[in-house]
């Protein structure tokens, strides 16, 4: 069953601790996504990989930081930076370009609370 | 600038009538515009998508419209039914290798039995 996961659901942290999220694909998909979504908003993109090894700041990649080494994994540092962490944490992938590379395709969310 | 926008925050319909969800834009180099279909607690589910040459394109019980001379995108869902209760995001890709999209603010489609 290919797909997108991310682990855990629900994550919570104290303020001023570092906390990874998760984000693995089954899709063999080059890119990979990372966006927040804060309540009654759209998503906005923080950072964006497009094949192994190589990663793009998006609009809002302040406090965050991504790695990718491998094409299945793209895991979200969220960093003690960051000023509002809290919020619901979306990954998606796309296939290589020359298929539909419009077509994103998003994992469950994380849901993270700092207090 | 850039910005995908949807006309309301909120669309009430009554169960097998039909709904109409709007978008405006304001990227001309726009390639493709996506719909998108988000339950609440869940990640967006992909709907349907239009190149920027198309100006209609059908799909199950859905059907999107782009009006390139406005600037303006559209969703038309048939005979709703309330398991299409949900945010409906539109966005656009702008047709770089980036894959990028850039995401509306969301209509909240409320369907009453």
């Amino acid at each position: 069953d290919g797909g997108i996961t991310q682990s855990p659901k629900y994550l919570f942290r104290k303020e001023g601790q570092n906390v990874t999220l998760s984000c693995e694909q089954n899709l063999n998909h080059d890119a990979m996504y990372w966006y927040r979504q804060d309540p009654g908003q759209g998503l906005r993109l923080i950072y964006y990989s497009q094949i192994v090894n190589d990663f793009q700041k998006g609009d809002i990649a302040e406090g965050y930081s991504v790695s990718r080494e491998k094409k299945e994994s793209f895991p979200l540092t969220v960093t003690s930076a960051q000023k509002n962490p809290t919020a619901f944490y979306l990954c998606a992938s796309s296939p290589p370009r020359g298929g539909r590379a419009s077509e994103q395709y998003f994992g469950p969310g994380t849901r993270l609370t700092v207090t | 600038g850039e910005s995908v926008g949807l006309h309301l925050p909120t669309l009430s319909v009554q169960e097998g009538d039909n709904s109409i969800i709007n978008c405006a834009y304001s990227n001309s180099a726009s390639d493709y515009f996506i719909w998108y279909k988000q339950e609440s607690g869940k990640g967006p589910q992909f709907i349907i998508d239009i190149r920027s040459n198309m100006d209609k394109r059908q799909g199950q019980r859905v059907t999107v419209l782009l009006n390139k001379t406005v600037k303006h995108l559209s969703l038309q869902i048939a005979a709703t039914q309330p398991g299409d209760s949900a945010v409906y995001f539109c966005a656009e890709n702008k047709g770089s290798n980036t894959g990028k999209l850039i995401f509306g603010q969301g209509t909240t489609l409320q369907v009453k039995p």
